[in-house]
């Protein structure tokens, strides 16, 4: 069946460093890619978007980049800051279903 | 800013309860869904809603109900409860079904004794 899938399940970064998530996804139909962050005992918090017709994205401290060639996208976070520590959620909306990958928990170390 | 409130944050039931967790959303959104979210299995659709009164069956729909009957309100029901019930449940809505993001609550935090 279709997935998007994560490459690490972990990630450590020194605070100030810039973080990079991964992403892998199998529908190449896919058009419609979303970020969460989950802290933890919360709800998925939406950080950014991107559809299929553009290849970058950027946020506040925060680049989204999709390539569709190799169906992959990535979270870039930028000067990483305690409070970035979370689980990261890549999300793919597949005519309405939203198909979420298991997370990436980004841990900042002071 | 959108907003998804959920009734509880942390509730606790026997099981063979029946068990109602509520959900508002106040930005007029058309879609309403509810998701559980379990370690290891990430999270995995319920229900979801595109209209008042209209409900779809999600990817794990066994053991539950749901009921819309305003727009801005969407329930789930366990109409009697497991102890393989408990989990994280956590509602969404989004604006647009195919093309739009969906917004989370915070979360209900369900424990079945």
């Amino acid at each position: 069946g279709e997935s998007v899938g994560l490459h690490l399940p972990t990630l450590s970064v020194q605070e100030g460093d810039n973080s990079i998530i991964n992403c892998a996804y199998s529908n190449s139909a896919s058009d419609y890619f979303i970020w969460y962050k989950q802290e933890s005992g919360k709800g998925p918090q939406f950080i950014i978007d991107i559809r299929s017709n553009m290849d970058k994205r950027q946020g506040q401290r925060v680049t989204v980049l999709l390539n569709k060639t190799v169906k992959h996208l990535s979270l870039q976070i930028a000067a990483t800051q305690p409070g970035d520590s979370a689980v990261y959620f890549c999300a793919n909306n597949q005519g309405g279903k939203l198909i979420f990958g298991q997370g990436t928990e980004l841990s900042v170390k002071p | 800013d959108v907003k998804v409130t959920q009734s509880s944050r942390y509730l606790v039931k026997r099981t063979g309860e029946k068990v109602f967790l509520e959900c508002v959303q106040d930005m007029d959104h058309e879609n309403m869904f509810w998701y559980r979210q379990d370690p290891g299995l990430g999270l995995r659709l319920i229900y979801f809603s595109y209209d008042v009164k209209m409900k779809e069956k999600g990817d794990i729909p066994e053991g539950y109900s749901v009921s819309r009957e305003k727009k801005e309100r969407f329930s789930l029901i366990l109409e009697s409860a497991s102890t393989n019930q408990t989990s994280m449940y956590l509602c969404a809505s989004s604006l647009d079904y195919s093309t739009d993001t969906q917004y989370f609550g915070p979360g209900t935090r369900l424990t079945v004794l």
